[in-house]
């Protein structure tokens, strides 16, 4: 089964700041897709950012962007100029035609 | 809001009852997705169905079952309550089995005495 791994329980960032949460996932399919979710406070489910696996170019979204990997199976998210906003847990997930997994998540605290 | 309608929003139920979780995909997904999340915990597949049948199973316990009926709406049903099944149930959709990103409902906190 495909697994999704979050190391990172927990980060901490200033204001303002740059901030990378790191993922890793195994599969052995050559189509996926990659996503990272934010699940703030209200608990609501986040869409980020997704990734599709046969794009080379890594994908952007203002202040959101990452770093894919493929042969190393990673897939970090970098969060720029951080905002009191951007507090939450955050949720690296995989999809495939079988299913969709998430990692374990981190806890994102910002800093004012 | 995402267009995935879950309900009820909260439910307050006893040890050894039965509740049904319905949900509502957005206009068009095929595909439903159930997950558990317990507090501070990260998200269980449960499991997922496509266009009204069974596509993929998860850590689903046996007292618990599910189905998509015709019109695609989903529901979840958890019999034999226990405490530990005291969660926040998150459905979710999306247009196919495939591709794009799951769109979730804002889930259905329950809440087992």
């Amino acid at each position: 089964a495909q697994t999704v791994t979050q190391s990172q329980p927990e980060m901490s960032v200033q204001e303002a700041e740059t901030v990378t949460l790191s993922c890793t996932y195994d599969t052995s399919e050559s189509d996926y897709y990659l996503f990272w979710y934010k699940q703030p406070p209200s608990r609501q489910m986040i869409l980020v950012i997704r990734q599709e696996a046969y794009k080379q170019q890594n994908a952007t979204e203002n202040r959101f962007s990452v770093n894919f990997q493929k042969a190393a199976k990673s897939f970090s998210l970098k969060i720029s100029d951080s905002q009191l906003g951007d507090a939450a847990m955050y949720f690296c997930a995989y999809r495939s035609a079988d299913d969709m997994r998430f990692g374990a998540g981190t806890r994102l605290t910002v800093k004012p | 809001d995402s267009g995935v309608t879950q309900t009820p929003k909260h439910l307050i139920t006893a040890t050894g009852q039965r509740v049904t979780l319905r949900c509502s995909p957005r206009s068009g997904d095929l595909s439903v997705y159930w997950y558990q999340q317990s507090l501070d915990q990260g998200l269980q597949f449960l499991i997922q169905y496509y266009n009204g049948e069974e596509r993929a199973k998860g850590n689903i316990l046996e007292r618990f079952s599910a189905q998509q009926f015709p019109d695609l709406h989903s529901e979840l049903n958890l019999s034999s309550l226990e405490l530990g099944d005291s969660a926040l149930y998150f459905c979710a959709s999306s247009v196919d089995i495939y591709t794009g990103e799951l769109f979730f409902g804002e889930g259905s906190r329950l809440t087992v005495l």
